[in-house]
This record gives structure tokens, C-alpha cells and sequence, in this order.
């Protein structure tokens, strides 16, 4: 069966600090990968996706990158972060075999920025 | 642009009970519709996908039913149980683009 691996599950950083946020996924191949952010009071909002290896889409103009540097790897990145970054951040995949599959969540990431 | 409501945002019903929450979506144009439980500092559970040309999905307690033409959708959860307790979550899937809408949420709360 697939999993999906999100860590770390919390993160506490001083705003101006870079961010490394890594996510895999087992049991599947070639998936579309996802980060979402979850900010409080608001829905989850799509950041990023991947459909393969290097390529990446960016849903909304920001602080922050992503990169795919494995077919199951997907990694968020910031090199110094905002007090807006603060956040639960979900990745998330889904397989390529058709338009109507469901999307699969991680447990998460809370970061904290101070 | 696409918007999704949730009502209520929050609900609460005694053990045993059968409930019914609402989802609500603005572009009518969509290719599905999931449905998602959130349990409280978790990720994001899967419950039931509906495609645009289905009427209705049905696992277990839950039944999820979809009115592309009017924009709406519920998720039906018999017989709900203290476990059910959770944020209830839709989310709608426009087109060819692989992102998902999500409306925020109702809190479920199911006393026992």
C-alpha cells in the first residue's frame, strides 16, 4: 500500500531563517506531488505541484520554492522566512492514471516562525 | 473564480444521530468532488471522491451526493458516533488544472 512521509511534524524558526520541508512517498511510482498551506481561519491553499521529476508549478507567488529532485521526493523551501510563513503545511499525492483520482494527505507540518 | 462554502462551520449532535453537512461551490464546471476528514493537528483523510457524472458515492455511514447544476453537495453520516468528531472538509477539482478548492471546514462534534 502507499504512505506518505512529512517531517518534521513541528518546526519552530526565527523569521529571516532558511526552511527545509521534505516529503516522500512509498509504494507508487510517478505520482503528482502537492504542497498545500493551511493557515488559521483560512482554507488550504495550494502552493505547488509536480507532475515529475524537475518540473514544478507554482500556484501562488510567495517566499517560498519548491523542488522534485526524485520521482517520490518533494521538498518546500524558503531562504529566509516571513512571519506570514507560519502555517500547517500538507503535501500531498495522487496518481497520474486518470483525471478523477482522489488526492492523498500527509500528517503535516506546523512551523512556528518567531 | 471558484469558491467553496461550508455550512455550518460547526455542528454538534448527541451520539446515535444521523446528520447532514453542506457544501456549496460558485463554477459548476467541475470534474469531481472529494470529501475529506481533518482531525485536529492532522493531515487530511480521504472519505469519498464523487466524478461530475455521478449523482452519488457511498462508503460505510457516509453517503456524499453531488448537484453539479446547482452547485452542491452534502455528506450524509448515519448513526453518527463519537469517533465521527472531526473537521469535515469538501474540496472541487475544476477542469484539466490538478488544483483542488477547499472550503474551510465544519467542526463536527458528536456527544456521547
Amino acid at each position: 500500500s502507499q504512505t506518505i512521509h512529512q517531517w518534521p511534524a513541528t518546526l519552530v524558526q526565527p523569521v529571516g531563517s532558511p526552511l527545509s520541508l521534505e516529503c516522500t512517498v512509498e509504494g507508487t511510482s510517478n505520482p503528482n506531488l502537492y504542497w498545500y498551506r493551511q493557515a488559521a481561519g483560512r482554507g488550504l491553499q495550494l502552493l505547488f505541484y509536480s507532475v515529475g521529476i524537475g518540473q514544478i508549478s507554482s500556484e501562488v507567488p510567495q517566499n517560498l520554492s519548491a523542488s522534485r529532485p526524485q520521482d517520490r521526493q518533494f521538498i518546500l523551501s524558503s531562504k529566509k522566512l516571513l512571519l506570514s510563513d507560519s502555517g500547517f503545511y500538507l503535501c500531498a499525492w495522487s496518481t497520474t492514471a486518470g483525471w478523477n483520482q482522489p488526492q492523498h494527505f500527509g500528517d503535516g507540518t506546523r512551523l512556528s516562525i518567531l | 473564480k471558484q469558491e467553496v462554502t461550508q455550512i455550518p462551520a460547526a455542528l454538534s449532535v448527541p451520539e446515535g444521530e444521523n446528520l447532514v453537512l453542506n457544501c456549496s461551490f460558485t463554477d459548476s464546471a467541475i470534474y469531481n468532488l472529494q470529501w475529506f476528514r481533518q482531525d485536529p493537528g492532522k493531515g487530511l483523510t480521504s472519505l469519498l471522491l464523487i466524478q461530475s457524472s455521478q449523482r452519488e458515492q457511498t462508503s460505510g455511514r457516509l453517503n456524499a451526493s453531488l448537484d453539479k447544476s446547482s452547485g452542491r453537495s452534502t455528506l450524509y453520516i448515519a448513526a453518527s458516533q463519537p469517533g465521527d468528531s472531526a473537521t469535515y472538509l469538501c474540496a472541487v477539482r475544476r477542469g484539466s488544472n490538478y488544483k483542488l478548492t477547499f472550503g474551510k471546514g465544519t467542526l463536527l462534534t458528536v456527544n456521547p
